[in-house]
This record gives C-alpha cells, sequence and structure tokens, in this order.
C-alpha cells in the first residue's frame, strides 16, 4: 500500500519555464510535508516543507502547494534552471516524524 | 552548525559476509536517527528509526539490523548478506519529529 505516490516518473521542461512536480497520499493522518532534491550517489536535500494548516509556503524559486481535500501537494519551480535536473522525492510525515517517500520524478530541465 | 557522516562511501561484498555500516552525527543532540535504503531504479525505503540510545524500531522484516551505541552514532548491521541487500543506504537524522530530516551522503552497497 503506497501512501505516498508520484505519478509521474519524469518531466521535462526548458529552462526558464515552469516546473510542476505533483505528489498525492492516501493517508490523512499525515500532516507534515516535504519536498527533497537528489542528485545521483548522493543523500537527498532538503528543499522546502509545508504544514497541513496552510496551503502554501513559498522560499525562492521554490513553491509548495497543498491541497488538503484532494490530498494533493505540488512543487512548482519558476524559472527552471539546469542545475535543477535531479530527482524530486515527495516526503509526508505524522506527528511520530517518521517521513514516507514517493517513487520520485526525475526532472531534466533543457538549456 | 550539524554534519553527518557515513562510512564506507562504497562496499562490494560476498554473499554470505557481515556488513558494518556507520553513520555519525555531530552538532546536535538526541537526534531521531534514521536508515533508508534506495533500490535501484525506486524511492527511498524506511528501514529502522531510533529516538534514542538503544531503542531502536523496525520497519520492515529483512535480514539487516541497527544499533544505537551512543547518542549520535547509528550502525547498520547484517550477519549474512543476500543478494536482495544491494542498493544504495542512506542515514538521516531529525531533531525533533517536526522538522525536516538530513540526509548524509550515503553508501552505495553491492553484493556479489
Amino acid at each position: 500500500d503506497q501512501q505516498v505516490k508520484q505519478n509521474s516518473p519524469s518531466l521535462s521542461v526548458q529552462e526558464g519555464r515552469i516546473s510542476i512536480l505533483n505528489c498525492d497520499y492516501t493517508n490523512s493522518m499525515f500532516d507534515y510535508f516535504l519536498w527533497y532534491k537528489k542528485y545521483p550517489a548522493e543523500g537527498p536535500t532538503f528543499l522546502i516543507s509545508i504544514s497541513s494548516i496552510k496551503d502554501k509556503n513559498e522560499d525562492g524559486r521554490f513553491t509548495v502547494f497543498l491541497n488538503k481535500s484532494a490530498k494533493h501537494l505540488s512543487l512548482h519551480i519558476v524559472p527552471s534552471q539546469p542545475g535543477d535536473s535531479a530527482v524530486y522525492f515527495c516526503a509526508a510525515s505524522t506527528s511520530y516524524g517518521k517521513l514516507t517517500f514517493g517513487q520520485g520524478t526525475i526532472l531534466t530541465v533543457h538549456p | 552548525s550539524q554534519t553527518i557522516h557515513q562510512w564506507p562511501a562504497t562496499l562490494v561484498q560476498p554473499v554470505g559476509s557481515p556488513l558494518s555500516l556507520e553513520c555519525t552525527v555531530e552538532g546536535t543532540s538526541n537526534p531521531n536517527l534514521y536508515w533508508y535504503r534506495q533500490a535501484a531504479g525506486r524511492g527511498l525505503q524506511l528501514l529502522f528509526y531510533s529516538v534514542g540510545i538503544g531503542q531502536i524500531s523496525s520497519e520492515v522484516p529483512q535480514n539487516l539490523s541497527a544499533s544505537r551505541p551512543q547518542d549520535r552514532q547509528f550502525i547498520l548491521s547484517s550477519k549474512k548478506l543476500l543478494l536482495s541487500d544491494s542498493g544504495f543506504y542512506l542515514c538521516a537524522w531529525q531533531q525533533g519529529a517536526y522538522n525536516e530530516q538530513f540526509f548524509g551522503p550515503g553508501t552505495r552497497l553491492t553484493v556479489l
């Protein structure tokens, strides 16, 4: 039972355009959501998070949106840069602190 | 500032051999510690987590075990490796439940 799903295995975007990465979850007990970026053979790097009391959180070029009724969150990257090319994981947790990760989406930003 | 170390970076081991991967955290005290595995082409699977010295919770039944002998040290072990144990192993720390987890550089384990 996959509680956090990233249904798009890959996404290709032109430099300067918007990248939108999507994530769906099924467990209504999740109340904290995170996005991580990962390069091959490295550990994931934390990007941005959002708690369930908010519907939007912004940090520079990165914005995370949360739609609790749809159990859906998304990460927007504007403008996209070639250095953003990586695997992006969404993750969700409850008050116990353990993270449940999606399968990841490979983002490729073309110059 | 906090840092997290993992070693070795890469490891090639024969089937049936033992395993010991070490993770240490600096610059924080009493962190929650986690071991994850990423199999080829797949997401991150939580293997073990620890909220304190000697306290280990296992998430999935498997051939591996974990120990936390000191506050900032987390060890992943196996007595006899299987081919299916190959993967990229990641250690992470977290300060409190409502905070992000920070990951180490990972260990690439290949079992032949």
